[in-house]
């Protein structure tokens, strides 16, 4: 069955870049999301389409997908960007998520 | 603003079935394109989809647990609902439901508006 493999965990300082991987086999061939999960709250998209913002997500938050790796990055990374990322795809008629990052801003 | 919410029983017992009700109001459950899936997340770990089901009836469902889900829509109620049959205790956690856009032909699948979660407790 289809994998999407994260980093555990990822650290970045505040007002610098947080880059988060997600690899799957030809994932640049499906389309890659990204879900934002604050603690105790539900996932918020915060890409789709590998590049598209929904409306209300700030213009730091990018995302990138080719080869075998779609990645989402943060600009300027602010302590409310702390939280739990997952990476999603679609794959054989399937949900595939990523295990999760966990973005540490200190 | 399109909501969800789930609703249903906190603590089922080991062998039983898990039933929930997702309510969905500010929009209609039959808009075209829009699957209505459940998503489950055990404390502390990651999300796993269990399925997905379109306002006709059609459905998908996560391999590993389709010989124990059903997942079925009341379009007349504007909602959905999930059973998963013979619990144990590893099914034990946050279901959430949620929309998910489904653009076949461009293969665009996501997941736009989420529940708030119901914590499912299985314990005799």
């Amino acid at each position: 069955s289809y994998e999407l493999t994260q980093p555990p965990s990822v650290s970045v300082s505040p007002g610098q870049t947080a880059s988060i991987s997600c690899s799957g086999d030809k994932l640049g061939d499906k389309y890659a999301c990204w879900y934002q999960q604050k603690p105790g709250q539900s996932p918020v998209l915060v890409i789709y389409q590998d590049t598209k913002r929904p409306s209300g997500i700030p213009e730091r938050f990018s995302g990138s997908n080719s080869g075998n790796t779609a990645t989402l990055t943060i600009s300027g990374t602010q302590a409310m960007d702390e939280a739990d990322y997952y990476c999603q795809a679609w794959d054989n008629s399937a949900v595939i998520f990523g295990g999760g990052t966990k973005l540490t801003v200190l | 603003q399109l909501q969800l919410q789930e609703s249903g029983p906190g603590l089922v017992k080991p062998s039983e079935t898990l039933s929930l009700t997702c309510t969905v109001s500010g929009g209609s459950i039959s808009r075209s394109n829009y699957y209505w899936g459940w998503i489950r997340q055990p404390p502390g770990k990651g999300l796993e989809w269990i399925g997905s089901i379109y306002y006709s009836g059609a459905t998908y469902y996560n391999p590993s647990l389709k010989s124990r889900v059903t997942i079925s829509v009341d379009t007349s109620k504007n909602q959905f609902s999930l059973k998963l049959k013979s619990v144990t205790t590893a099914d034990t956690t946050v279901y959430y439901c949620a929309r998910q856009l489904a653009a076949a032909g461009t293969g665009t699948y996501y997941f736009d508006y989420w529940g708030q979660g119901i914590l499912v407790t299985v314990s005799s």
